[in-house]
């Protein structure tokens, strides 16, 4: 079983609509929860991090974290189509290693 | 402030070939990560490094090499490269810190022919 799990898309959601991405992680011991952007033929950027269970909002961007569940999602608002890219999402067990899944490609229609 | 910096950022291998892809931040930062990304896919951690002379195997460590002499600094080794280590190398760093980001060189294209 994949530590990381998202799916690969694309989603495409049109311009002004909110996107939402998804994923699970397997180990329970994990701490922390990254949200990355990568646009083509670039270095992965952090968007948000969660620790704690509940919502966190900066911007357009809001992460959910459900510890139970084992799961963690990114919702983006009024999506516009410098959005589009792929988004990792990232865990880091107790010790910091830092785990990615294979990333979800989101296209943004004019 | 240069971050992390990674060379080189393009190289060509022949089979068989080894080389070290070099990886320094001026962060001061004590985590250190290797991966790698094959088109299409996420990053795959190889290494890692919790500080200077403490390393640890990630998903996928076989075929290279790391060290961490010092906190700036950590090489990775390819000895007798494969083509199936074609592929973007990213090295990162990071903070010891609950929600601190890590931070990513530019990353090296390397491939094996």
């Amino acid at each position: 079983q994949k530590e990381v799990e998202q799916n690969s898309g694309p989603l495409s959601v049109p311009e002004g609509a909110i996107a939402s991405l998804n994923c699970t992680y397997s180990d329970r011991g994990s701490q922390s929860f990254f949200w990355y952007r990568q646009y083509s033929g670039k270095s992965p950027e952090l968007i948000m991090f969660i620790y704690s269970n509940g919502d966190k909002e900066d911007g357009r961007f809001t992460a959910q974290l459900n510890k139970a569940s084992q799961y963690v999602s990114l919702l983006i608002r009024d999506s516009q189509p410098s959005d589009s890219a792929t988004y990792l999402c990232a865990v880091a067990d107790s010790s910091y290693k830092l785990i990615f899944g294979s990333g979800t490609r989101l296209l943004v229609r004019p | 402030n240069a971050g992390v910096t990674q060379t080189p950022k393009f190289r060509i291998l022949k089979i068989g070939q080894s080389m070290t892809l070099q990886c320094t931040q001026d962060m001061n930062h004590n985590y250190m990560y290797w991966y790698r990304q094959d088109p299409g896919m996420g990053l795959k951690l190889i290494y890692y490094s919790v500080g200077a002379g403490i390393t640890d195997k990630g998903e996928v460590p076989n075929g290279y090499n790391v060290s961490r002499s010092t906190t700036e600094d950590f090489p990775l080794r390819l000895e007798l490269a494969a083509p199936s280590q074609t592929s973007v190398y990213f090295c990162a760093s990071s903070l010891h810190d609950r929600g601190t980001e890590a931070f990513f060189g530019q990353g090296t294209r390397l491939t094996v022919v």
